[in-house]
């Protein structure tokens, strides 16, 4: 069974400053998934990445892929308010539609 | 485009009752998947549907939940005879192709808060 773990699950930080969030899963798997979930609202799509290797940028933020330690990270640059919110990652396995996600973590940028 | 359109946002149910959750996909996505989250949590997999087929439903509980996509109108996510414990969010998203094989990005809908008194 597919099994996603995100630490930190909680996470204060001051605005201007750099944090990582680490995407740990257990199997192998073909995609990976970054989500960012406002209190009470909808899932926004942020990054899914493919291939090992894969970096992709946003703003502030930045999402790589290492498909060999079955790791990905979600990297803040100069963390502003503006980026307080749930961030979930999410793999799936080969041909699966289904998505298993991380029990996400909560970041709280602090002024 | 309107995105995913869920409703209700918020239902209120008495244990016993039957809970109906309408999802309308984006305008020419024919593939919705429906997920459940409990407080504090992720969101975990329920079904997996295309228009007027249900593909996937590993992630349903055996008993009183069931899932529709009919071929006109939006998909329901039923629940009869809720209890305490069904009370989460529940979210519903589409794509216009499978994801799996498209590399496609899921859209999600604003998810229906369901609370049982």
């Amino acid at each position: 069974e597919l099994k996603v773990e995100q630490n930190p699950l909680f996470l204060s930080m001051q605005e201007g400053k750099n944090y990582t969030i680490y995407c740990n899963y257990s199997t192998t798997s073909d995609r990976l998934y970054w989500y960012r979930q406002d209190p009470g609202k909808s899932l926004e799509s942020l990054f899914v990445l493919l291939s090992n290797g894969a970096v992709k940028q946003e703003g502030r933020l930045m999402a790589s892929l290492d498909t060999k330690a079955r790791l990905s990270t979600l990297h803040i640059t100069a963390a502003v308010h503006d980026l307080s919110a749930t961030y979930f990652c999410a793999v799936s396995n080969f041909g699966n539609e289904k998505l298993t996600f991380g029990t996400g973590t909560r970041l709280t940028i602090i002024p | 485009n309107a995105g995913v359109m869920q409703n209700p946002r918020h239902l209120v149910r008495r244990r016993g009752q039957e809970a109906r959750l309408r999802c309308s996909p984006m305008k020419g996505h024919s593939h919705v998947y429906w997920y459940r989250q409990l407080p504090e949590e992720g969101l975990k997999f329920m079904v997996y549907l295309q228009k007027e087929n249900i593909i996937d439903e590993s992630g349903m509980p055996k008993e009183r939940f069931s899932a529709e996509f009919p071929k006109e109108g939006p998909s329901i996510l039923r629940i009869q005879q809720v209890v305490r414990g069904d009370s989460a969010a529940y979210f519903c998203a589409s794509s216009p192709f499978p994801v799996a094989s498209t590399n496609e990005k899921l859209f999600f809908g604003s998810g229906t808060q369901l609370s049982v008194l």
